[in-house]
Parts: structure tokens; sequence; C-alpha cells
């Protein structure tokens, strides 16, 4: 069993609307998640980090999480066709280990 | 930038010859980290570093090796190359346990 999953998608929201992506771990112990943005050919870069049980916004962001249930998601408000590409899921594992999920590809459609 | 570089950007080699990529950061993070991206298996952790000569495998380090001898410098070396092994590579750096990782701009391998 993969220790960090996501559904690979592609998962199609139109414009203005609200993408949700989800991303469950196997690792209990795990107490740092993060979300990267990866667009076609270039390098993922960070779109935010989670420690705490619940919600946390910055701008259309939003990342939610919940440890008893080892689930931490991703909501984009109000889409922009700009925000299609792959998101990844990220978790720091022990001390040093840090896991990503295989992404969840979105298509927002203008 | 982020300050980490990796070379070459793109490399063809025969199968059964070894390669070497470069990782360098300019930093002075801890932490190192070296995966693999293919369609459909998100990025995959070869090997990881904590600090100089401390290094461990990953999920998928069979066929590679690395060494880490200065801070700055991550070198991951495929012993004898495989198509299986065509894919792209990222290197990544961490300054602490719990932070973001910052990524290199990638190298795109293909083994013929």
């Amino acid at each position: 069993q993969k220790e960090v999953e996501q559904n690979s998608g592609p998962l199609s929201v139109p414009e203005g609307a609200i993408a949700s992506l989800n991303c469950t771990y196997s690792d209990r112990g795990s107490q740092s998640f993060f979300w990267y943005r990866q667009y076609s050919g270039k390098s993922p870069e960070l779109i935010m980090s989670i420690y705490s049980n619940g919600d946390k916004e910055d701008g259309r962001f939003t990342a939610q999480l919940n440890k008893a249930s080892q689930y931490v998601s991703l909501l984009i408000r109000d889409s922009q066709p700009s925000d299609s590409a792959t998101y990844l899921c990220a978790v720091s594992e022990g001390t040093y280990k840090y896991i990503f999920g295989t992404g969840t590809r979105l298509k927002v459609l203008a | 930038d982020a300050g980490i570089t990796q070379s070459p950007r793109h490399k063809v080699t025969e199968t059964g010859t070894p390669v070497t990529l470069r990782c360098h950061q300019t930093e002075n993070h801890r932490y190192m980290y070296w995966y693999r991206q293919d369609p459909g298996h998100g990025l995959r952790l070869i090997h990881y570093s904590y600090g100089v000569k401390d290094t461990d495998k990953g999920e998928v380090s069979d066929g590679y090796s690395v060494s880490r001898s200065k801070t700055e410098d991550f070198l991951l070396t495929l012993e004898s190359a495989t198509s299986s092994q065509t894919s792209v590579y990222f290197c990544a750096m961490r300054p602490g346990k719990d932070t973001e990782a910052f990524f290199g701009q990638g190298t795109r391998l293909t083994v013929v």
C-alpha cells in the first residue's frame, strides 16, 4: 500500500467553481503536510503547509487536516483556468523522509 | 530563485553505462532528496540525505547510489543505466524536518 494516496484524476471543474482535492496517508506519526502545484514540464511549487487539525486559509486556497482520519484536503475557491495543473500532496514521515502522493490532475474549464 | 540547481538538464545515455546527476545548493540546507517522476507515479523518493555523509534509501533505490561529501552537493549515480530508469529526476532541499521543500529544475534522462 502506497504511503500517500491521491486520486489521479483528471478532476474537471467549471471556471468559478470550488475544486476539492484529497489525500490520505498511512503514517500516524506524520506531523507536517504540504500541497504543491506542478505545471507540465516544471518543478513543483509550494501552495500551502498545514500542521494542526482543522482548516488553514490562504487567499483562494484552504487546506484541511484530520489526523484521526489520516486525511488532508485542499479546496480551491473560484477556480481559474490558470489553476489547471497537477496537485501533489506531501507528508513528512519520521525525522527525515518526505513522501509525495501520485498527484491529482486538475482541469478548470473556461 | 531558491538556490538549487541540477546538472545536466538533459541527458541521453546508453544502456549499461554509469551516469551521475549533480544537485548543487547555495542555502546550506541540511536535508536533500532525489526523486524520480514518471506518469502515474507522482514523485517517488530514491535516496535522501540528512547531513554530510549521512544518506538513506527511499522507496525506489535499487540501481541507484548517492554521495554527499559536502553540504552543498548531492550526487545521484545510476550504476549501470537501464531503460526503466528513463525518467525526470528532481532534486530537492529542506532547511528543517517540518519545512517545505525547494526543488531544482529537473533532469530529463533518457536511456537508449
